[in-house]
């Protein structure tokens, strides 16, 4: 049975640093066929994806927030950790990870999420 | 940067045929797949790949792909099957994962 659940503080003060922990169970990290994202969902609002990581440390990153985020994973604990630096209010969101995998053409990869965690709600506020 | 455009909301009687529309440029070079979120709940797959149904989706769901447009259908609607739907795909390049702004199916 494949689960994910997401851990880390619900409450963050402005600029400060977000660190998320994802605990994976049912497939390993060291699966070539598989990865993990982030991906989060203001409240009342659309799913935006930030980062992924694959078993060779391939890693991607949201163009928009690239330069604030880091994804790293522990494959002997099971875990996907992602850092989000200069909190402000308006990251204010539920936090998801998935399990990621990807389609392959000639040309370029599509990725998409077949588990997802609970989600974890983080907020933003001094 | 990458968009992926969604009708806000649908709504349908049950028993009707639900088809909820995603536009997008680079469609017909990259995959797309849909997700179904109710209130609370995390999304969960339900297309891929444009066509395909993941093991345990109801038959009613299917995709559909044309030019710059996908579209899930949803036959014989439910009551259970009101909830956003989220389509999803890629940019042309491969480089950014992206999602459309949503559709809130409303079964009248």
């Amino acid at each position: 049975q494949v689960t994910l659940k997401e851990s880390g503080p619900v409450l963050v003060k402005p600029t400060e640093t977000l660190t998320l922990t994802c605990t994976v169970s049912g497939f390993s990290l060291s699966n070539a066929r598989m990865g993990v994202s982030w991906i989060r969902q203001p409240p009342g609002k659309a799913l935006e994806w930030l980062a992924h990581i694959f078993s060779n440390d391939e890693k991607s990153y949201s163009t928009s927030l690239k330069s604030r985020l880091t994804i790293s994973k522990d494959t002997s604990k099971s875990q996907v950790v992602l850092t989000m630096t200069n909190m402000d209010p308006v990251d204010t969101a539920t936090y998801y990870c998935a399990r990621t995998l990807r389609y392959c053409s000639s040309t370029s990869c599509t990725y998409y999420f077949d588990y997802w965690g609970q989600g974890t709600l983080v907020t933003v506020s001094s | 940067s990458y968009e992926l455009t969604q009708p806000p909301s649908v709504s349908v009687s049950p028993g009707q045929t639900a088809r909820i529309t995603c536009s997008g440029d680079a469609l017909p070079k990259q995959y797309a797949y849909w997700y179904q979120q109710k209130p609370g709940q995390a999304p969960v797959l339900v297309i891929y790949k444009d066509s395909e149904r993941p093991s345990g989706i109801p038959e009613r769901f299917s995709g559909s792909s044309s030019g710059t447009t996908v579209t899930l259908t949803i036959s014989g609607v439910q009551a259970e099957d009101e909830a956003d739907y989220y389509c999803q795909s890629a940019d042309s390049s491969g480089t950014d994962v992206v999602f459309g702004g949503g559709t809130k199916l409303t079964v009248l």
